[in-house]
């Protein structure tokens, strides 16, 4: 079985610009969460869509957006890049009672 | 609010020499603690997860204990691969499935 698959893996964009990051999902999961991973705060929940729905929200501004499609892809976008947006961005996905959630390699964003 | 502390930051061990990471939880009713490895550069990879109270379990050089305040990750006679870090997280009854992540603790191991 294939795991999390993100795309771009590596991403270069400077400040005011937006950008799009993908989440393919281990195949029969409907839960994929997304994350914020910087060494000064360390894993941080940004949100997490199941059956199209957004189910769960973390506390970030509304710069950050996301959305599930009916297939469970899942992409994530970033308006009006920050310099402080820099950081590892991973998706996961999850399914059943267990609620194991699997990760990708995750999308280097670097904000110039 | 959930809780997940991870101790120590960082350690260094020399190959061959066994040691233990902490994780301590405040959480309101466990549903389970997980632990995750992740290598520099890439996501966390799933290793276990506990669900009570004196429930252990085994991978290798690695074993993962559980009580009602902390978690246990014991290594045995590490290798120079089993350099990472590792991640706690703990998924609390009730509300949402997100689990809520400690910072980790990074290790080194020295041939």
């Amino acid at each position: 079985k294939a795991g999390v698959t993100q795309t771009p893996r590596y991403l270069i964009k400077t400040r005011g610009q937006q950008v799009t990051l993908s989440c393919s999902p281990i195949s029969g999961h409907r839960s994929v969460s997304w994350y914020q991973q910087t060494p000064g705060q360390g894993l941080q929940f940004l949100f997490e869509y199941f059956s199209e729905t957004q189910r769960n929200k973390g506390n970030f501004p509304g710069r950050f957006s996301g959305r599930q499609f009916s297939n469970s892809r899942s992409e994530m976008n970033v308006s009006t890049l920050e310099l402080g947006d820099s950081a590892l961005y991973l998706c996961a996905s999850s399914s059943g009672a267990k609620n194991i959630q699997y990760f990708g390699a995750g999308t280097r964003l670097s904000v110039l | 609010e959930d809780q997940v502390t991870q101790s120590p930051e960082a350690l260094r061990l020399q190959e061959g020499e066994s040691s233990s990471l902490n994780c301590s939880y405040t959480v309101s009713g466990l549903r389970g603690l997980f632990w995750y490895r992740q290598d520099p550069g890439k996501g966390p990879e799933f290793l276990f997860t506990l669900y009570s109270a004196g429930e252990e379990k085994e991978k290798e050089r690695l074993k993962a204990t559980l009580t009602k305040k902390e978690s246990f990750l014991h290594i045995t006679a590490p290798k120079p691969e089993d350099s990472a870090t590792y991640l706690c997280a703990v998924r609390a009854s009730g509300g949402s499935y997100i689990p809520t992540f400690g910072r980790g603790t990074s290790l080194i191991v020295h041939p």
